[in-house]
């Protein structure tokens, strides 16, 4: 959906290193989340934000952190890269004004040796 | 604890047959129910979603799903499969007293659609 767009696509890295993961949207909406998908676990809920000032976290949060810099801009980090982050992470957004459906970007694939 | 399950890790069908993927939850009061798919190497795309009133709801690519309160079900569904149908299928649940409109995933169902 190119009203969502995550960099990078795909990124291998080692462990012990910080990586950002970022995403934008131009939708206009309030609310954004980061997910990790791992095969056979569908996706989980890494971090939400309802607004620049508010951050949540998920059921899985441990080892990682977000900033939300603007309305249209949520970027997830992982201070100390492990591998079993390995996964492919996606960030989504949902306007919270009761269509509740959520969009999401195309996703990154993130690979920690 | 709430969940949603997806009973089938593989459906296959062929085509120009119906399909059916399955989607049982669980969680409290009466739920937000949606299907995503998902095609290779891109993001999840929303199909359909049950808010409240009529139990079949219709979606996109000629899918519908069948809300079934009393088996706490969402059954993804369409009278003729095609090829290009091939794709992973998530069902996901909202529960109505959540904060934030966090969803509730299940494992997902790889649908293969053969010639």
């Amino acid at each position: 959906d190119a009203d969502v767009t995550q960099t990078p696509r795909n990124r291998i890295t080692k462990t012990g290193k910080r990586i950002m993961l970022e995403c934008s949207q131009t939708k206009g909406h309030d609310r954004m989340y980061w997910y990790r998908q791992d095969p056979g676990l569908g996706l989980r809920l890494i971090y939400y934000s309802f607004d620049v000032k508010d951050i949540n976290k998920g059921e899985i949060s441990d080892g990682y952190s977000v900033s939300r810099q603007a309305q249209a801009k949520f970027s997830l980090s992982l201070e100390s890269a492990i591998p079993n982050q390995t996964a492919l992470y996606f960030c989504a957004t949902s306007d919270g004004t009761g269509s509740y459906e959520q969009y999401f970007g195309p996703g990154t694939r993130l690979t920690v040796t | 604890a709430q969940s949603v399950a997806q009973p089938e890790d593989q459906v296959n069908v062929a085509e120009g047959n119906p399909l059916t993927v399955k989607c049982t939850y669980s969680v409290s009061g009466n739920p937000y129910l949606f299907w995503y798919v998902q095609y290779p190497n891109r993001g999840l795309q929303f199909l359909l979603k049950y808010i409240t009133g009529d139990n079949l709801v219709k979606g996109s690519y000629g899918f519908e799903a069948e809300f079934n309160k009393s088996q706490t079900s969402f059954h993804l569904k369409k009278p003729s499969a095609l090829v290009s149908d091939s794709a992973l299928y998530f069902c996901a649940v909202r529960p109505l007293y959540n904060q934030g409109g966090k969803l509730i995933f299940g494992q997902g169902t790889e649908l293969s659609v053969k010639p």
